[in-house]
């Protein structure tokens, strides 16, 4: 059974849309982080939450606003959908705080911007 | 500024040889270093990190990496790869107390039979 669900697993959506990823979890784990990776970048941190708290937002537009309704949960919302954010995102997750945890990721989402 | 490198974007070896993929580091201070794993169309999977210690680290499927400070380093090596280690490698670094992974543009690894 998949440990990490990211839905959907392929997204279109069109510029000036707004979409939301979701991201779950059942590894019992407190934190839970969202990575971009994009052919022009290599893969990004965008945003690392621990027992729903915000600990770190490395995403520099406000279009990007992380959500947690549970502690294993978090999900993504993009609003004002441009081009650019053509990606696949990750969701991960780790037992243990912070950048130096044994961090487990999902299969991905990949978001198309058309 | 905190940086990881990785310089080689492609590597090709044949089964049962053995290969290193290279990692460089810019950061100051106490880091956490780490390499991780993606198979085409697969999300990253952990493969081993380093913090204190014993500067060479043992990971799974007869992976290992070896911290240098001196030079900077944490560079991958497998003693004879298979077929199924054709994969993105991707070195991380973090620092101490850090809620961010920072990761390198990560090396194709392809095993010709």
């Amino acid at each position: 059974d998949p440990k990490i669900i990211q839905k959907p697993k392929y997204l279109v959506a069109v510029t000036g849309s707004e979409k939301i990823l979701i991201c779950e979890q059942y590894l019992g784990h407190n934190a839970m982080y969202w990575y971009r990776q994009s052919a022009k970048k290599p893969l990004e941190f965008m945003f690392s939450y621990s027992y729903q708290k915000l600990m770190d937002n490395q995403t520099a537009s406000s279009r990007f606003q992380p959500q947690s309704s549970k502690k294993n949960h978090l999900d993504l919302q993009i609003t004002a959908l441009k081009p650019d954010d053509s990606a696949t995102y990750f969701c991960a997750s780790s037992q243990d705080w912070g950048g130096g945890a044994e961090q487990f990721f999902g299969p991905g989402t990949r978001l198309t911007v058309l | 500024t905190q940086t990881v490198s990785q310089s080689d974007a492609h590597v090709t070896v044949f089964e049962g040889d053995s290969v290193e993929l290279r990692c460089n580091y810019s950061y100051g201070g106490s880091i956490y270093l780490s390499w991780y794993i993606q198979h085409h169309g697969r999300g990253l999977q952990f493969l081993l990190k380093y913090y204190s210690g014993n500067p060479v680290v043992q990971g799974v499927n007869g992976f290992e990496a070896e911290f240098s400070k001196s030079d900077s380093s944490f560079h991958l090596r497998k003693a004879s790869v298979h077929w199924s280690d054709s994969a993105v490698y991707f070195c991380a670094a973090a620092s101490s107390g850090s809620w961010q992974l920072i990761f390198g543009s990560g090396t194709q690894l392809t095993v010709m039979p």
